[in-house]
């Protein structure tokens, strides 16, 4: 198993929309409708933003949205704000009761 | 609201085994269909699955780290534990446990990490 791959970076101003790519293979993000992602401020515990894909957990924006088109999941923050700045990581279902994280993306706020 | 608090040593010296605690306050344990997990994070680095374990005791583990690992659960003290033995510097991380979201393996509730050093 390879960590999902993910962007290393990306950028957006205030009030645009920004989207990370999170790819995969068939024996994970692609076989699976189980991708979730979360978010991390520094020194802070990871948050869960998106699950079953598109999934939102009760209390988060609906500025933040999910997808999945073959191998390759999405995660989408529209009217990027400030307190979005932080890094954001996908993780799959792999099959054989494992779970697999991608590399995680830095989101820079403009 | 679940919560989740890690406990262990900050320092473990190479070939030996780690061993972190995971205490779970406002719910029990062993209800419902609840796996809690183990992830880490090497510094600068992504987060890594280590494995999970049910209220029951069933346990499944990272292929890369099978080997090393054994999760257990102490229902009587609503805590679960890891055992990471023959570490490395390569097991140096923050060291997640988490609740398993049923039916979606997200993971919903998250404790605040504790940092583990290997190293003589």
């Amino acid at each position: 198993q390879s960590a999902l791959t993910q962007p290393a970076s990306v950028s957006g101003s205030p009030g645009q929309s920004i989207t990370i790519s999170c790819s995969g293979t068939s024996s994970d993000v692609g076989g699976y409708n189980y991708v979730s992602w979360y978010q991390q401020h520094p020194g802070k515990a990871p948050k869960l933003m998106i699950y079953d894909v598109s999934k939102r957990p009760s209390g988060v924006s609906y500025r933040f949205s999910g997808s999945k088109s073959g191998n390759t999941a999405s995660l989408t923050i529209s009217g990027l704000q400030a307190e979005d700045e932080a890094d954001y990581s996908c993780c799959s279902y792999a099959g054989g009761s494992t779970w697999i994280f991608g590399g995680g993306t830095k989101l820079t706020v403009l | 609201q679940v919560q989740l608090q890690e406990s262990g040593p900050g320092l473990v010296k190479p070939s030996q085994t780690l061993s972190l605690t995971c205490t779970v306050s406002g719910g029990s344990i062993t209800s419902g269909s609840y796996y809690w997990c183990w992830i880490r994070q090497p510094a600068g680095k992504g987060l890594e699955w280590i494995g999970r374990i049910h209220g029951t005791g069933s346990t499944n583990y990272y292929p890369s780290l099978e080997s090393r690992v054994t999760m257990s659960v102490d229902a009587s003290k609503n805590q679960f534990s890891l055992k990471l033995s023959s570490v490395t510097a390569a097991d140096t991380a923050v060291y997640y446990c988490a609740r398993d979201l049923p039916g979606s393996g997200a993971f919903d509730f998250w404790g605040q990490g504790t940092g583990v050093t290997v190293s003589s």
